[in-house]
């Protein structure tokens, strides 16, 4: 079965400053991955998915960008965070005919 | 466009009483439909989908296209059933997901 670690938990970062978020998949190979972000009183919103090495698809205009440089390493980032990029990323991994496998989270505020 | 909708952010019953989580959808082919649950500290994880018709924990959701709603019933909520719940749609061949924005379900003894 598919494993995802994905790190920190917690992070507190300046408004301006850089990020980089991390998500690795363990148990598969070729995954089709995923970042979410939960907004406070909003939804999960699909923010990037990657079908492969290098293949990037942006679901809404934003301050983020994602890279995925490994099969199974995807990672998101900023050059400068702003204040609305506070929220809960979520990393996935899969697809719709074997469901979908979820990271435990990652916290960010932005002060 | 592609919807869910939870209209409840909060749902409250006590034990042993029938629970029902509300899901509303909008979409314009054949949709997959989903329920994904979040126990206290712990991760999202896919509770049923509509396709496999199973019954997890005691919950099921049956798809009905007339009304376009993914409901999910108890007939006696435990208190560890207490969690937060997403509906989610299954959007198209890329295989993004779409969620609701989620109704925490409390059970009180």
């Amino acid at each position: 079965s598919q494993t995802i670690h994905q790190w920190p938990a917690t992070l507190v970062q300046p408004v301006g400053s850089p990020l980089s978020l991390e998500c690795t998949v363990e148990g598969t190979s070729n995954p089709n991955l995923y970042w979410y972000r939960q907004a406070a009183g909003r939804g999960l919103q699909l923010l990037f998915y990657s079908v492969g090495i290098g293949q990037i698809s942006s679901e809404v205009p934003q301050n983020l960008s994602a890279s995925r440089p490994q099969d199974r390493q995807f990672i998101l980032s900023s050059k400068k965070l702003l204040l609305s990029d506070s929220g809960f990323y979520l990393c996935a991994s899969g697809g719709p005919n074997y469901g979908y496998t979820f990271g435990s989270g990652t916290r960010l505020t932005v002060v | 466009a592609q919807r869910v909708t939870q209209p409840e952010k909060l749902l409250s019953v006590f034990k042993g009483a029938p629970v029902e989580l509300k899901c509303n959808y909008s979409y314009s082919g054949s949709p997959e439909l989903f329920w994904y649950v979040q126990y206290s500290r712990q991760r999202l994880q896919l509770l049923l989908r509509h396709i496999s018709r199973e019954s997890i924990k005691g919950f099921t959701a049956d798809l009905n296209k007339g009304e376009t709603s993914f409901h999910l019933k108890k007939p006696f909520a435990q208190e560890e059933d207490s969690a937060m719940y997403y509906c989610a749609l299954d959007g198209g061949s890329q295989g993004n997901l779409i969620f609701g924005k989620g109704t925490k379900l409390s059970v009180k003894p």
